[in-house]
């Protein structure tokens, strides 16, 4: 069984850009949960799909924005990028989201 | 808001000992409790999930308890290996929501 996949896994962009991330979660899970994880502030949640419906968000600002498909595959955009958004982004999936949840190898975001 | 800790923030010990990692958490209204590894610049593999019901789970050499009155939980290694270096992570879901808090982990070194 395949695990959680996130593309690109590198990243580098200058301030000002918009970037998008991308999360492939176990086939069969509908909860797709994306992190940003930073030295100083540990891992922080930002929001987590289930069905194609952003059911909790975590407290980012209006910047960070995801979506996700019919097929539960899931995206992160982030607009109007600032230094202090480099950070390595992980997303977890799980079966109904309170169930085990399943990471993966994370996008590491450099930005310049 | 649910906070959680863990101590010590590093530890480093020599091969073959037995060792226990601590997660603190400051609300006890859990829907449950993951324990998970990080190796340096990747994901998160997760090692052991317990319900809020449970009192603990045992997989292979690890062991982790769960005393949710106190607001703790333990990670036991027996018999440990340089392989076990690596950072590990507790994270609690409360009873509503789906996000996880996560403490700021225990960054093991195993000494051969």
């Amino acid at each position: 069984k395949a695990g959680v996949t996130q593309t690109p896994r590198y990243l580098i962009k200058t301030r000002g850009q918009q970037v998008t991330l991308s999360c492939s979660p176990i086939s069969g899970h509908r909860s797709v949960s994306w992190y940003q994880q930073t030295p100083g502030q540990g891992l922080q949640f930002l929001f987590e799909y289930f069905s194609e419906t952003q059911r909790n968000k975590g407290n980012f600002p209006g910047r960070f924005s995801g979506r996700q498909f019919s097929n539960s595959r899931s995206e992160m955009n982030v607009s109007t990028l600032e230094l202090g958004d480099s950070a390595l982004y992980l997303c977890a999936s799980s079966w109904q989201g309170e169930h085990e949840q399943y990471f993966g190898p994370g996008t590491r975001l450099t930005v310049t | 808001k649910q906070e959680v800790t863990q101590i010590p923030a590093a530890l480093s010990v020599p091969e073959g000992e037995n060792l226990v990692l601590n997660c603190s958490f400051t609300d006890s209204a859990i829907y449950n409790l993951q324990w998970f590894r990080q190796d340096p610049g990747k994901g998160l593999t997760s090692l052991l999930l317990i319900q809020s019901s449970q009192r603990e789970q045992t997989s292979g050499r690890l062991n982790a308890s769960l005393d949710k009155s106190s607001g703790r939980s333990t990670l036991y290694i027996a018999a440990s290996q340089p392989g076990d270096s690596a950072t590990y992570l507790c994270a609690v879901r409360p009873g509503t929501g789906n996000q996880f808090y996560f403490g700021t982990g225990t960054s093991l070194t195993v000494i051969p």
